[in-house]
């Protein structure tokens, strides 16, 4: 098993709320990302960060935003949950690329509920 | 434009049987590809990747997977398939931007 964490695992929030799902790896990885996943379904890249004070945006649109303050933690904020939001986050990390090791390492995951 | 494509959504096997899912990938320049494992409820597990050398690569858990760069594929076997091997498997592959790419995913199912 990686040492990458996420909390919550599971997370049932009423519409407008403001919530943040927390990543933190303990490995040194400079690349973090953040995917979205319905369940069952095909993953879907909406933020990666290249190390700290980098963000990127993926390739599904997202009105989530995250940070990268330090090397080991990557949040991702929700400013007002709505139903769309419901799915899975997944957290995942990698080396960077100079090392040749580009395997991505994955957190268990948030199943967020927004009813 | 690049991409990785898995044909079949789901790939039934009789327990002790051989088991494939395929992947195909069209990717620039020399092709990095990986496969991933998800079990219920939790996040992906890396099982094996090519990146160079040898076309077969065994991995995690008795997988292995063949590279065929004729056919630009890398298809995930296993000799005797397992009921604790059921689960969602996905390919990916890097592309030029070392970001991976990844497959829709297919539903692996082992019946007793």
């Amino acid at each position: 098993e990686a040492d990458i964490y996420q909390t919550p695992r599971y997370l049932v929030i009423g519409t407008g709320k403001k919530i943040t799902l927390e990543c933190s790896q303990t490995m040194g990885h400079d690349k973090m990302y953040w995917y979205q996943q319905d369940p069952g379904m095909e993953l879907h890249l909406i933020h990666y960060s290249y190390g700290v004070n980098s963000t990127e945006k993926g390739d599904l649109s997202s009105e989530s935003t995250v940070s990268r303050i330090r090397t080991e933690h990557f949040p991702l904020t929700l400013e007002s949950a709505r139903p769309s939001h419901t799915s899975q986050y997944l957290c995942a990390s990698s080396e960077e690329r100079g090392t040749g090791l580009y395997e991505q390492y994955f957190g268990p995951g948030t199943r967020l509920t927004v009813t | 434009a690049q991409s990785v494509a898995q044909p079949e959504d789901q790939v039934n096997v009789a327990e002790g049987n051989p088991l494939t899912v395929k992947c195909t990938y069209s990717v620039s320049g020399n092709p990095y590809l990986f496969w991933y494992v998800q079990y219920p409820n939790r996040g992906l597990q890396f099982l094996l990747k090519y990146i160079t050398g040898d076309n077969l690569v065994k991995g995690s858990y008795g997988f292995e997977a063949e590279f065929n760069k004729s056919q630009t594929s890398f298809h995930l076997k296993k000799p005797s398939a397992l009921v604790s091997d059921s689960a969602l498997y996905f390919c990916a592959g890097l592309d030029s931007n070392y970001q991976l790419i990844w497959g829709a995913g297919t539903k692996l199912i082992i019946k007793p």
